[in-house]
């Protein structure tokens, strides 16, 4: 199965600041990995797909980029509702597999 | 509204079986291939098995292989695992959760609330 890496583990940050998460692939996943958030308390939520595509009501702060192992999340400018664990996923070969995640916390 | 309902999570001893249900509704249930995630209490998430819209493709994770099931009620807007030989690392939070497609995909853009399954003797 593929394994992912997610660095760093944890990331203080300021609001306003910008975020950069990396997610690494054990063999290549060519675009299809997919980004989520959670809060706690809640469910996942679809950020990104593809590499670099926005889902649905994701606002354009967010944006995915990378192909093959190497991946990026990149929030812009963080806003206060975006301090939360963040998780790869990758959907290239089963069974799908995530990441550990990135915990984003408020410096 | 997409609603995903889960239901059926509680307490069971190591090797017995549990059947979790999930109600959609919403949506067009046939339009979208399934899932159903996990999360250990404070841990990362897992994907356990997926089932495409005509229950024609089905995969499971290589932990689950042979103990759990997944299938679907079209007709009743429903899905369900059923989880045999439970083991102590089975205790998570079970998330019925929605593709974006009708295959199995693997991008799952709805999520339950998720039911607690506890395997402990």
């Amino acid at each position: 199965e593929i394994v992912l890496t997610q660095s760093p583990a944890s990331l203080s940050l300021s609001p306003g600041e910008r975020a950069t998460l990396s997610c690494r692939a054990s063999q290549s996943v060519t675009s299809y990995l997919v980004w989520y958030q959670q809060k706690p308390g809640q469910a996942p939520r679809l950020l990104i797909y593809d590499a670099s595509n926005r889902a649905t009501g994701i606002p354009a702060r967010f944006s995915g980029s990378g192909s093959g192992t190497d991946f990026t999340l990149t929030i812009s400018s963080l806003e206060p509702e975006d301090f939360a664990v963040y998780y790869c996923q990758q959907r290239s070969n089963w069974p799908f597999t995530f990441g550990p995640g990135t915990k984003v916390d408020i410096k | 509204e997409v609603q995903l309902v889960e239901s059926g999570g509680g307490l069971v001893q190591p090797g017995r079986s549990l059947r979790l249900s999930c109600a959609a509704s919403g949506i067009t249930f046939d339009d979208y291939a399934m899932h159903w995630v996990r999360q250990a209490p404070g841990k990362g998430l897992e994907w356990v098995s997926g089932i495409s819209w005509n229950s024609a493709t089905i995969g499971y994770a290589d932990s689950v292989k042979g103990r759990f099931t997944i299938s679907r009620d079209n007709a009743r807007n429903s899905l369900s695992l059923q989880m045999n030989s439970l083991r102590p690392e089975d205790t998570a939070f079970y998330y019925c959760a929605k593709d974006v497609h009708l295959t199995v995909a693997g991008v799952i853009d709805y999520w339950g609330q998720g039911t607690l399954v506890t395997v402990s003797s």
